[in-house]
């Protein structure tokens, strides 16, 4: 079974411009998180969606947004960029999130750097 | 979730059994405890989970002490691979979150 992938893996932006970074769960998987890994600030949630909904959201600014498709893959956008926002975005997928034994399985990431 | 304390760094020679310790004093009877590796630059990869009885993969062992205030992930035979932070997490096992709350982490460096 293939794992979670990531896309782009790279990405280089300019201060002000937007990002839009891609995620496809493993098949069979409904819930889709994102973390933020930073050196300063660890890695950090920033949302999970299950069934198309955000249900959870972390402590990050309007700035930061998601969605999720019907086939579950989902997106995450990044408006107005900040030097700060550079980071490796990740990415975790698990069967439905929240269950005792339903693990989260992570993808490779997507390094942002923001000049 | 409650919070966990681990060392800051460990080392281990190859070859030996690495064994990394975490607290989580404040544990409630639901919550699981999970652990997750990262090698540099990676994503996090999962190890092993255990609630309250001592469980074993073919990556590593998780020893859970009885009254559940302490554990210790157990990798048998160290290789240079196996160099890497390694996260202990607490995770609530009811509710609809997936979310994970990491700390600092364990850097464990595996020496020739």
């Amino acid at each position: 079974k293939a794992g979670v992938t990531q896309t782009p893996r790279y990405l280089i932006k300019t201060r002000g411009q937007q990002v839009t970074l891609s995620c496809s769960p493993i098949s069979g998987h409904r819930s889709v998180s994102w973390y933020q890994q930073t050196p300063g600030q660890g890695l950090q949630f920033l949302f999970e969606y299950f069934s198309e909904t955000q249900r959870n959201k972390g402590n990050f600014p309007g700035r930061f947004s998601g969605r999720q498709f019907s086939n579950s893959r989902s997106e995450m956008n990044v408006s107005t960029l900040e030097l700060g926002d550079s980071a490796l975005y990740l990415c975790a997928s698990s069967l439905v999130g929240g269950l005792r034994t339903d693990t989260q399985y992570f993808g490779p990431g997507t390094r942002l750097t923001v000049l | 979730d409650a919070k966990t304390t681990q060392p800051p760094s460990m080392d281990c020679a190859e070859g030996r059994a690495a064994n990394l310790p975490c607290n989580h004093s404040t544990i409630s009877g639901n919550e699981y405890v999970y652990w997750y590796r990262q090698i540099h630059s990676q994503g996090p990869q999962y190890i092993i989970h255990g609630l309250k009885n001592n469980e074993t993969n073919e990556m590593a062992s998780l020893i859970i002490t009885e009254d559940r205030k302490s554990s210790t992930l157990i990798l048998p035979h160290a290789t240079l691979r196996d160099t890497a932070v390694y996260y202990c997490i607490v995770r609530a096992y009811s509710g609809n979150t997936g979310k994970l709350i990491f700390g600092q982490g364990t850097t464990l460096q595996v020496k020739p």
